[in-house]
């Protein structure tokens, strides 16, 4: 049962356009949500995020939206560069019983292209 | 660099052998995670400490693999009997009690003969 979905597993954009990767989840109780970026041979890198009680978070170039209703979120790189192209991952979490719970997406692999 | 480091970075190993991974947390950050991922998933959960106190294991972790942190700060991994299977990268993350935002480290990736 796949909680959180990235349904585009690859994304090519033209550098200085914007990048947007997004990213469904299934379970409510999701109230935190995280986007890491990854480089091959490397671990996440923590990129932005949002918390359930809002609906976007802006950091310099990188926006998250958050519409809840529709359990949707969405990443927006703008402009993209070329040191963008990694694969990133959308991230849900939850607290229960005490535990922090995180579940990961399987990534969107984003090429910008120079 | 006070982030998340984990050793080794690499491990070759043949199939049957034990292998441990350390992970050293952020110093303040109390609680610790272990994933694992294979090429075109995303991290899976492993298992997740507080302080030192493992208080939850994914069924992904089977009786060969052993999680501990014994006085709270850095944790070991270790996979018994290792198989092919086991190939992945091993992550570790942590995580302040005031903050939900992990930290990952650089991961070690597992190759099983």
């Amino acid at each position: 049962d796949q909680q959180v979905k990235q349904n585009s597993p690859s994304l090519s954009v033209q550098e200085g356009r914007i990048s947007i990767l997004n990213c469904d989840y299934t379970n409510s109780m999701f109230d935190y949500f995280l986007w890491y970026k990854k480089y091959p041979a490397e671990g996440p890198t923590f990129l932005i995020s949002i918390s359930s009680i809002k609906d976007k978070n802006e950091d310099g170039r990188f926006t998250v939206f958050l519409n809840k209703s529709a359990k949707h979120l969405s990443l927006h790189i703008v402009p993209s560069q070329p040191g963008d192209s990694a694969v990133y991952f959308c991230a849900a979490s939850y607290t229960t019983s005490g535990t922090y719970k995180y579940i990961f997406g399987t990534g969107t692999r984003l090429k910008v292209l120079a | 660099d006070t982030g998340v480091s984990q050793d080794p970075r690499h491990k070759i190993t043949k199939r049957g052998q034990n292998v441990t991974f350390r992970c050293d947390p952020i110093s303040e950050h109390n609680r610790l995670y272990w994933y694992r991922q294979t090429l075109g998933q995303g991290p899976e959960f492993l298992t997740y400490f507080q302080n030192e106190a493992q208080l939850e294991k994914s069924r992904l972790l089977s009786d060969r693999f052993s999680a501990e942190r014994p006085k709270g700060s850095f944790s070991t991994l270790e996979i018994q009997r290792t198989e092919q299977g086991d190939s992945a990268m091993y992550l570790c993350a942590s995580t302040s009690g005031t903050q939900e935002t992990q930290y990952f480290g650089p991961g070690t990736r597992l190759l099983v003969l």
